[in-house]
């Protein structure tokens, strides 16, 4: 089966500006889940979508969006974007009791 | 609140050695997995081994084991005959089982490997 992958793997954005990342499940995986992960913070979980419908959500301000399409796959929208966004963003594809992380896209905000 | 301790920022081993980094963990939940996951510098985050709080005895997968005191609710990761591959970022996550896919994870602990 191929992996979890995530588009695109590199992004540089200014403040203020929004920016939308992508995230293709394992084949038959229904849960994605986001996380960001800084230096400062270490790994937050943002939330976690399953079968279209958002089943848990992290403590992130409502700029934070996501959604999910009856293909699994999955997107996550930054709008107004700020200097302390720029992190590593990473999701992954969860069978019950695992999950698989994809290569993460990086975020940088000028 | 669910809470993951790793308490060795940084963990040196030599090459062909065993190392054990350290994890603890707090919830009040009787459901829950717990994982170690490795981050090398291209930051894909691996999977390594995974525990299921019900099962008694300890997963392993290969050079790598853990040691779960779910009593004590600590959850140590020994990996033995160390190659110069296993430098990385060691992650110990938990999962609670009716809470979703809501990992929570430890700061990570470095690990370094020397020739």
């Amino acid at each position: 089966k191929a992996g979890v992958t995530q588009t695109p793997r590199y992004l540089i954005k200014t403040r203020g500006q929004q920016v939308t990342l992508s995230c293709s499940p394992i084949s038959g995986h229904r849960s994605v889940s986001w996380y960001q992960q800084t230096p400062g913070q270490g790994l937050q979980f943002l939330f976690e979508y399953f079968s279209e419908t958002q089943r848990n959500k992290g403590n992130f301000p409502g700029r934070f969006s996501g959604r999910q399409f009856s293909n699994s796959r999955s997107e996550m929208n930054v709008s107004t974007l700020e200097l302390g966004d720029s992190a590593l963003y990473l999701c992954a594809s969860s069978s019950p009791g695992t999950q698989y992380f994809g290569p993460g896209t990086r975020l940088t905000v000028l | 609140a669910q809470t993951v301790t790793q308490s060795q920022p940084e963990m040196s081993v030599q090459e062909a050695e065993t190392v054990t980094l350290s994890c603890t963990y707090d919830t009040s939940e009787s459901d829950y997995y717990l994982f170690w996951y490795k981050q090398p510098p291209s930051r894909q985050m691996i999977l390594v081994i995974r525990q299921e709080a019900y099962k008694q005895q300890n997963a392993t997968e290969n050079r790598f084991s853990v040691n779960f005191q779910k009593a004590a609710k600590s959850f140590s990761l020994k990996i033995s005959d160390s190659q110069l591959g296993d430098a990385a970022m060691y992650f110990c996550a938990l999962l609670i089982y009716n809470q979703g896919g809501k990992l929570i994870f430890g700061q990570g602990t470095e690990l370094s490997v020397k020739p």
